[in-house]
């Protein structure tokens, strides 16, 4: 079935430091893929999107590429701030339905 | 715009007693959702409804849990006894069908549900 695998954290970098997150899918046909982040004590909001291969999201600074060939969507920030610090979830949706499949979360901590 | 919006935001009870979690998802929204999130499990689905309908609740614990939606426009989950081990943050989110599958969903702030 269809899944998504994404790095391990927690994450802990300085302000300022370039950010990565990985994250890799199974699926079926062509899903879209989505970065969620959830700032403490709050639901999950949408960060960014991508409905097909080699699209480029990007929001806020973050950037992620659809990459069919490798079946990944990595996070990426160049220069991350206090404020990223939140748990960032990647997800896609299923191109057979509206079923949604989040990665267990990575949770970062940027430090001044 | 109103979005997604969950009550009650916090929920301390003791161990055997109901609880009803309720939802009302953004007008116009087909799909409801509820998730639960926990440190040791993450972001769970528990069950989904499409225009009022449950369409998928493999993810529901067991049969103390139940959800339903009268309506389009309110859902409700209840634990029926609760346990300890249902403290959790539950969501609530919604989002419309489309057809190109590029959808959103939108959650709301989450009902933080502590179990003595």
């Amino acid at each position: 079935g269809d899944s998504v695998t994404q790095m391990e954290g927690p994450v802990t970098l300085s302000e300022e430091a370039f950010l990565t997150i990985n994250c890799t899918y199974t699926a079926t046909g062509y899903p879209s893929l989505f970065w969620y982040v959830q700032y403490p004590g709050e639901g999950l909001q949408l960060l960014l999107k991508a409905t097909k291969a080699d699209d480029k999201g990007s929001n806020k600074g973050f950037e992620a590429t659809y990459r069919k060939e490798t079946t990944s969507f990595h996070l990426e920030k160049g220069s991350v701030q206090v404020s990223d610090s939140a748990v960032y979830f990647c997800a896609l949706i299923s191109n057979t339905g509206n079923q949604f499949y989040f990665g267990t979360g990575t949770s970062l901590t940027v430090i001044p | 715009d109103a979005g997604v919006i969950q009550s009650p935001r916090h929920e301390v009870t003791e161990m055997g007693q109901e609880v009803t979690l309720r939802c009302k998802p953004i007008s116009g929204h087909d799909y409801l959702f509820w998730y639960r999130q926990t440190m040791m499990r993450g972001l769970e689905l528990l069950i989904y409804f499409n225009n009022n309908v449950p369409i998928d609740d493999s993810g529901m614990p067991e049969d103390r849990f139940s959800a339903k939606m009268p309506n389009a426009s309110f859902s409700t989950l209840k634990i029926q006894p609760s346990e300890p081990r249902d403290s959790a943050v539950y969501f609530c989110a919604s989002s419309f069908w489309d057809p190109a599958n590029t959808g959103e969903l939108f959650f709301g702030e989450g009902s933080r549900l502590t179990v003595l």
